[in-house]
């Protein structure tokens, strides 16, 4: 089975362009998370939803960070305009109700310069 | 405010010693989850082992064991005779309203870097 599908694994780009990260969750499952990762900040929880619903975005950092869930199969993290700050990488987990497990991505390390 | 704790940000240990890594979290529902993931150099989250907050026994998985005590809410990891290849960074997680029609959450400590010593 295929496991959660990000993409892409890598991305550099320059302050002031648009970023799109986008992820492809297990086929089934309720629940999808978005997480940043920083050597400082650890893993945070930017947002979540469940059954394509945003649950929880409290965790986006501001206003130049959006996530859209249009269907049960596909994701997107989007920053606009984008900052060296942003620099991370990006996790995308998914899982069902209640499960004792949350299957992550390989993450997207994003680069701004 | 910070739900899940991890106080010890890295620990160092001898190979074939048993390593504990710290864990409390602060919940008021009466339904949660607790998680333990491995992510070594190359990135990857590998899960290692969750304990309901209804079970009874402590969960354990192959060397990994989870003591949960929950009047206390914590959930140490116990790594049973450490490996070269446990070197890694450490994170406990929780996972908040289990219970039907409530949305599930879950949140990360800042984690642990474990280093095994030859």
């Amino acid at each position: 089975d295929a496991g959660v599908i990000q993409s892409p694994r890598h991305e550099v780009t320059e302050m002031g362009q648009e970023v799109t990260l986008r992820c492809k969750p297990i086929s089934g499952h309720d629940y999808l998370f978005w997480y940043r990762q920083t050597m400082m900040r650890g893993l945070e929880l930017l947002i979540y939803f469940n059954n394509n619903v945003p649950i929880d975005d409290s965790g986006m950092p501001e206003d130049r960070f959006s996530a859209k869930m249009p269907n049960a199969s596909f994701s997107t993290l989007k920053i606009q305009p984008s900052e060296p700050r942003d620099s991370a990488v990006y996790f995308c987990a998914s899982t069902p109700q209640g499960a004792g497990e949350l299957f992550f991505g390989e993450g997207s390390r994003l680069t701004v310069l | 405010a910070q739900k899940i704790t991890q106080t010890q940000p890295g620990m160092f240990v001898q190979e074939k010693e048993a390593v504990t890594l710290d864990c409390t979290y602060d919940t008021s529902d009466q339904s949660y989850g607790l998680f333990w993931y491995k992510q070594p150099s190359s990135g990857e989250m590998i899960f290692l082992i969750y304990q309901g907050s209804y079970d009874e026994q402590n969960a354990t998985e192959g060397r990994y064991s989870l003591n949960f005590q929950k009047a206390r809410k914590s959930a140490n990891l116990v790594i049973s005779a450490s490996q070269l290849g446990d070197s890694a960074m450490y994170f406990c997680a929780m996972r908040e309203a289990l219970s039907m029609n409530r949305d599930d959450k879950i949140i990360f400590g800042k984690g642990t870097r474990l280093h095994i010593l030859p």
